[in-house]
């Protein structure tokens, strides 16, 4: 079945450090890629997702790419903010087993900027 | 657009009562409503896939008598979660589809205790 295996925390950094969140992920078909990001008390919110391989989600300044010759999509930031202080999670949709969009998660990480 | 609501945020309830959660679609259409448990520091597990109109498809494992799942309408699927006992206390999310979206837009939670 399809499983989405992504770093393990807590990730703790400073402001301005650069942020990398390894996701790797098994699929029998051709899946999205998503990441998610829960702030603390609250519910998911899409932070970004590709489709196809080689495409490279982002938003507020978070960027990730879909590799599928390594299966992977790494989130990464260049310079984190302590309001980037949530959990992250990667997340996959595989349509070829007819899962109406399922989603599958990893287990989470969670980060944690420092003033 | 594409907001999903839930109701309440928060419920205390004591052993063997029963508790109803909403999800509501505020914005759009929800052909398919999702229902995951979280627990802490772990990950969505999916309980239950509702589509408008059908008998909710649980996953392995989740009690379909202990888990009611109603999705009367294309914006509110009903959880509640019956005879309630500690070991349910955990953090319920939903998440909506709709036929004109390509992804699952994810409610706030709501946070069941049970004494």
């Amino acid at each position: 079945g399809d499983s989405v295996t992504q770093m393990e925390g807590p990730v703790t950094l400073s402001e301005e450090a650069f942020l990398t969140i390894n996701c790797t992920y098994t699929a029998t078909g051709y899946p999205s890629l998503f990441w998610y990001v829960q702030y603390p008390g609250e519910g998911l919110q899409l932070l970004l997702k590709a489709t196809k391989a080689d495409d490279k989600g982002s938003n507020k300044g978070f960027e990730a790419t879909y590799r599928k010759e390594t299966t992977s999509f790494h989130l990464e930031k260049g310079s984190v903010q302590v309001s980037d202080s949530a959990v992250y999670f990667c997340a996959l949709s595989d349509l070829s087993g007819g899962s109406n969009y399922k989603l599958t998660f990893g287990k989470g990480t969670l980060l944690t900027v420092n003033p | 657009g594409a907001v999903v609501s839930q109701h309440p945020s928060r419920v205390i309830c004591k052993s063997g009562t029963s508790v109803k959660i909403e999800c509501r679609s505020l914005d759009f259409q929800a052909t398919t409503m999702f229902w995951y448990r979280q627990f802490p520091k772990q990950s969505l597990m999916l309980m239950a896939t509702s589509n408008e109109g059908s008998k909710a498809t649980y996953e392995q494992g989740v009690e379909k008598d202990k888990f009611l799942i109603n999705h009367a309408s294309l914006t509110l699927s009903t959880l509640t979660v019956t005879s309630a006992h500690p070991e349910d206390s955990s953090f319920y999310i939903c998440s909506a589809e709709g036929d004109s979206y390509n992804e699952q837009f994810f409610g706030p939670g709501t946070r069941l205790t049970v004494l």
